[in-house]
């Protein structure tokens, strides 16, 4: 099985743009989740989604947002882009129902720089 | 809300010795998932090895052990024979056991380098 795919996997944006990401999951992984990483602040929880439904959101501004589709492809947008929103964006998929152990599978993630 | 606290930054062993990573958690869930996961610098995010709460012994991948102790909240991560590929960050991760909680919480790692 192909791994989980983000794209792109480097940018670079200034400050007041948007961005938008994208994960793929692993095939037949309904629920997508992501995080964001940076030196200061670690890995943090984003939102995560199952079935094209938000279930968590994690301590973020509205700025971030999220949503999943019917192929259980996912995408978070970052709107209004500041300083402190460079960071590796991390987005990992796992198994559900009977399939389910727990584990996380993380992509390689998008490295965002905002200048 | 759950937290993980690895209390070293940065480790260093030689190589095919030992290293223990220290994690500890705080739940007032009884069941959940505890992971150690590497991060080389590639950036990958690799399952080391995981935990389910409810089993007793303690988790086991080739040179990699755990260090389960349910009633003192720790789970610590032990590489034996280490090699220069386990060079890395490390992070302890807590995950409810709840399918509809896909959240995991992360400690803020550990840097671990390997001497030749």
């Amino acid at each position: 099985k192909a791994g989980v795919t983000q794209t792109p996997r480097y940018l670079i944006k200034t400050r007041g743009q948007q961005v938008t990401l994208s994960c793929s999951p692993i095939s037949g992984h309904r629920s997508v989740s992501w995080y964001q990483q940076t030196p200061g602040q670690g890995l943090q929880f984003l939102f995560e989604y199952f079935s094209e439904t938000q279930r968590n959101k994690g301590n973020f501004p509205g700025r971030f947002s999220g949503r999943q589709f019917s192929n259980s492809r996912s995408e978070m947008n970052v709107s209004t882009l500041e300083l402190g929103d460079s960071a590796l964006y991390l987005c990992a998929s796992s198994e559900s129902g009977t399939q389910f152990t727990g584990e996380l599978f993380f992509g390689e993630g998008s490295r965002l720089t905002v200048l | 809300a759950q937290t993980v606290t690895q209390s070293q930054p940065e480790m260093s062993v030689q190589e095919a010795e030992t290293v223990t990573l220290s994690c500890t958690y705080d739940t007032s869930e009884s069941d959940y998932y505890l992971f150690w996961y590497k991060q080389p610098p590639s950036r990958q995010m690799i399952l080391v090895i995981r935990q389910e709460a409810y089993k007793q012994q303690n988790a086991t991948e080739n040179r990699f052990s755990v260090n389960f102790q349910k009633a003192a909240k720790s789970f610590s991560l032990k590489i034996s024979d280490s090699q220069l590929g386990d060079a890395a960050m490390y992070f302890c991760a807590y995950r409810s056991a709840w399918q509809g909680a896909q959240k995991l919480v992360f400690g803020q790692g550990t840097r671990l380098t390997i001497n030749p």
